[in-house]
């Protein structure tokens, strides 16, 4: 069954210092991947996504993320983290069956900032 | 503004009672999505409709109907409410139910059964 997991539950950063958030998936072909952020009393707004060709996709916010077929991952990352990232992080996978798609989603990284 | 918008916001009721949230989207999308955030921020999709036909119905207890009188709109009338239907319901909507097109979320609706 596809799953996607994050191993982080948790993760603060100081302001400034980079960040890599931990995906991965369990599929049985190349998904399509996405990164969501959900600010406090929003709702989730997408990041970024891969469907295919450059494993390095470039999102909003001064986000990036790599897609590792080898290593079945889509991590999350930014060079220099800034306060108002502080939000939960949900990484997605959309298996495409031939069928009706839909998002699964992993438990979440919630990102504190320190000053 | 083109959006996904869930009504009401918030909702406090009591056990027992039946309550409706609605969901609309003016981005001209074909498929609809509801998905429960559970307390410990999980999120687990639960029906989709594509352009009005139920296409997705996972394990939900048939005190969940969702209902949508067209494509632009979806809702989810929930009969009998339980404590453990406590959560945030989040609607979203993405242009057609295949390929890897990404979803737009609504700003979720805070359900409190007491």
């Amino acid at each position: 069954a596809q799953s996607v997991t994050q191993p982080d539950i948790h993760i603060t950063v100081s302001e400034g210092a980079s960040l890599e958030l931990r995906c991965n998936y369990s599929y049985g072909a190349t998904p399509y991947l996405f990164w969501y952020v959900q600010s406090p009393g929003q709702g989730l707004q997408l990041l970024l996504k891969y469907f295919s060709g450059d494993t390095l996709v470039q999102g909003i916010k001064g986000f990036e993320a790599e897609f590792k077929r080898s290593q079945s991952s889509f991590n999350l990352r930014k060079p220099s983290v800034h306060w108002s990232d502080a939000a939960e992080y949900f990484c997605a996978v959309g298996p495409f069956s031939g069928g009706y798609n839909k998002l699964i989603f992993g438990a979440g990284t919630r990102l504190a900032v320190h000053p | 503004d083109t959006a996904v918008s869930q009504t009401p916001k918030y909702l406090v009721t009591q056990m027992g009672n039946d309550k409706s949230i609605k969901c609309e989207q003016n981005l001209g999308h074909d498929t609809m999505y509801w998905y429960k955030q559970d307390s410990k921020k999980f999120l687990k999709i639960m029906f989709s409709y594509n352009n009005k036909e139920l296409i997705i119905n996972e394990t939900v207890p048939n005190r969940f109907s969702p209902k949508s009188p067209d494509k632009a709109h979806l809702n989810l009338h929930i009969n009998s409410l339980e404590l453990g239907d406590s959560a945030v319901y989040f609607c979203a909507s993405r242009p057609d139910f295949r390929g890897g097109y990404g979803y737009t979320f609504g700003s979720g609706t805070r359900l409190t059964v007491v």
